[in-house]
């Protein structure tokens, strides 16, 4: 069974550039989660879906930030224009319902110089 | 808000020494606290759920056991691929989210 697949794995862009992160849940799951992760604030929740639908979105730092879920199997968080302090490890998680544990991707990590 | 901390920060222990890592947390009506393990350049793999105090969880050398403002994660006799970051998440009974805490990074010396 195939767990969250996200990519780019790495990602080098310089500042100003669009970035764009794209994260494939495991199948039948109807929550899915974007977190950012650094050695300052930890594992921050960003954005979540439940059946593609934001839910909350209170965590997303700025308007730089934008998240959509088109369809069950396909997210993507943008950052347009990006800054140096959003290099972090970007990571996509779902899980099966609200109460589940949450599986992870290994992550994305993104450096703006 | 939901605030969960996790003690210590960094935890380093010989091969067969015991120990315990802490996650203290305060929530409106506890879902359920998680406990995950990150390897470097991985993402966090769930461990455990526990869902009231009193419940304990046990995996191999792991035993998560939970209280109405803490959770422990007891180790026995670790190894060297116990080496990890454990993080401690909690779920409240309103949310659909969770919030994580800031880990303990663990290292086991053979």
């Amino acid at each position: 069974d195939a767990g969250v697949i996200q990519s780019p794995r790495h990602e080098v862009t310089e500042m100003g550039q669009e970035v764009t992160l794209r994260c494939k849940p495991i199948s039948g799951h109807d929550y899915l989660f974007w977190y950012r992760q650094t050695m300052m604030r930890g594992l921050e929740l960003l954005i979540y879906f439940n059946n593609n639908v934001p839910i909350d979105d209170s965590g997303m730092p700025e308007d730089r930030f934008s998240a959509k879920m088109p369809n069950a199997s396909f997210s993507t968080l943008k950052i347009q224009p990006s800054e140096p302090r959003d290099s972090a490890v970007y990571f996509c998680a779902s899980s099966l319902t609200f109460n589940q544990p949450q599986h992870f991707g290994d992550g994305t990590r993104l450096s703006i110089l | 808000e939901d605030q969960v901390t996790q003690s210590p920060e960094a935890l380093r222990l010989q091969e067969g020494e015991s120990s315990s890592l802490n996650c203290s947390y305060t929530v409106s009506g506890l879902r359920g606290l998680f406990w995950y393990r990150q390897d470097p350049g991985k993402g966090p793999e769930f461990l455990f759920t526990l869902y009231s105090a009193g419940e304990e969880k046990e995996k191999e050398r792991l035993k998560a056991t939970l209280t109405k403002k803490e959770s422990f994660l007891h180790i026995t006799a670790p190894k060297p691929e116990d080496s990890a970051t454990y993080l401690c998440a909690v779920q409240a009974s309103n949310a659909g989210k969770s919030t994580f805490g800031e880990g303990t990074t663990l290292t086991v010396k053979p």
